[in-house]
């Protein structure tokens, strides 16, 4: 089955800076590309998604690259706020079994 | 609209007790997935129903786990003899069905088994 990693498990940015995490997966069968932002209490929540035949997409602040070839794929949030504080997740999911597989979560925390 | 609900949102049971958890997905939401999530980790896929009958169960643990969805909609997830390790947020989503659309998630039920 599909494996989905991802890094860092921690990250810590001053406001106003980038973020990136990254994440890889394991089945070239995987064509949906979700992420996903939790916090405390709360269910995770889709932020941004990629399908497998496009490279990049961007909606305001969040931008999502995806490589086919290497079977990676990253979030890159520009301008943090203290706001985009709160726990982010990637998932891959199959066109063949409909599955989706998360990572296992990047803390991110925002500076003021 | 309404969204994913879950209910209860907390349970606490003692070990050995049987409990229910209960899911109601979007309306017209085909696809249901039940996830388990414990502290500091993602979301475990257990469970995968496309209408009444579960496509894909290889992730629920043991015996002790089952879920059904007998209409289509509303699913249980039904833990017997529950133990300590049961502990953790039981998380359910739906979707459309189509395997390229996002799920979208209930809040969870947090068990605690004492």
């Amino acid at each position: 089955g599909e494996n989905v990693e991802q890094h860092p498990s921690t990250l810590s940015v001053q406001e106003g800076d980038s973020a990136v995490i990254k994440c890889t997966y394991s089945d070239s069968a995987s064509n949906y590309f979700p992420w996903y932002k939790q916090e405390l209490g709360k269910g995770p929540q889709l932020i941004i998604d990629i399908r497998s035949n496009v490279g990049e997409k961007k909606d305001q602040r969040i931008a999502v690259t995806l490589n086919k070839t290497a079977k990676h794929f990253s979030l890159h949030i520009t301008e943090t706020q203290p706001e985009d504080s709160a726990v982010y997740f990637c998932a891959a999911s199959m066109r063949s079994n409909n599955d989706m597989r998360f990572g296992a979560g990047t803390r991110l925390t925002v500076k003021p | 609209g309404a969204g994913v609900s879950q209910t209860p949102s907390n349970k606490v049971t003692e070990k050995g007790k049987y409990v229910e958890l209960r899911c109601d997905p979007i309306s017209g939401h085909t696809a249901l997935y039940w996830y388990r999530q414990s502290l500091g980790q993602g979301p475990e896929f257990l469970i995968y129903f496309q209408g009444t009958g579960a496509a894909d169960d290889s992730g629920l643990p043991n015996d002790r786990f089952f879920a059904v969805r007998p209409e289509g909609s509303v699913s249980t997830l039904k833990i017997q003899r529950t133990e300590r390790g049961d502990s953790a947020v039981y998380l359910c989503a739906s979707r459309r069905g189509t395997s390229n659309s996002p799920l979208h998630f209930g809040n969870g039920t947090r068990l605690t088994v004492t």
